[in-house]
């Protein structure tokens, strides 16, 4: 089945660093791949998403490229803030075998981040 | 624009008694609705799925229920709560099975 695999974490760096969360999927055909951040005690908000191979999603300083070769769409930053202090979801999007209008979202297990000033 | 609310925001409820958890979206018409569950520093669950009015569709066997009384809302219940049903229930639409787009989530505390 379809599965995401996320870096194990948490993960802690001091403001200004450079910033790795690696996802890796498992998928039949091709999917949309998403990242999503929850900053504490709040719900889920869409980070940046890639449609198909070789996309580049960014937002707010964030950037990751959907790599089919490697069945990767890592997450990074090129410097941190303390306001980036969240768990970010790495998921994948498939539509419906049946060509259905519903398309389940796989998660990863999320990675905790803790920024440092 | 597109909003979606929930409530309450947070319960705290006994063993054994019901539940009714609401989630309504605006802005938008016929969106797919999806109830997930996440369990303390756990990822999230699916729970339930729906396409349309009356259109319900469970991923996972347990303890609650889904309903789509009208296009935009969607609740979620149970008869008779368990412990094991604590957690942070978040509620999310999308439009034909596109980017989902989340609630602002339930923290549900069953005692």
């Amino acid at each position: 089945g379809d599965s995401v695999t996320q870096m194990e974490g948490p993960v802690t760096l001091s403001e200004e660093a450079f910033l790795t969360i690696n996802c890796t999927y498992t998928a039949t055909g091709y999917p949309s791949l998403f990242w999503y951040v929850q900053y504490p005690g709040e719900g889920l908000q869409l980070l940046l998403k890639a449609t198909k191979a070789d996309d580049k999603g960014s937002n707010k300083g964030f950037e990751a490229t959907y790599r089919k070769e490697t069945t990767s769409f890592h997450l990074e930053k090129g410097s941190v803030q303390v306001s980036d202090s969240a768990v970010y979801f790495c998921a994948l999007i498939l539509a419906n075998a049946g060509g259905t209008s519903y398309g389940k979202l796989t998660f990863g297990q999320g990675t905790i981040l803790t920024v440092h000033p | 624009s597109q909003t979606i609310h929930q409530w309450p925001a947070t319960l705290v409820q006994p063993v054994g008694s019901p539940l009714s958890l609401e989630c309504t979206v605006e802005g938008t018409s016929n969106p797919n609705l999806y109830w997930y569950r996440q369990a303390a520093g756990r990822g999230l669950q699916l729970l339930f799925y729906s396409v349309g009015i009356g259109q319900i569709s469970s991923e996972v066997p347990q303890n609650l229920s889904a309903s789509r009384p009208q296009d935009r809302q969607f609740i979620l219940s149970s008869k008779k709560l368990l412990l094991s049903d604590s957690g942070f229930y978040l509620c999310a639409w999308s439009a034909w099975g596109e980017t989902q787009y989340f609630g602002p989530g339930t923290r549900l505390l069953v005692l």
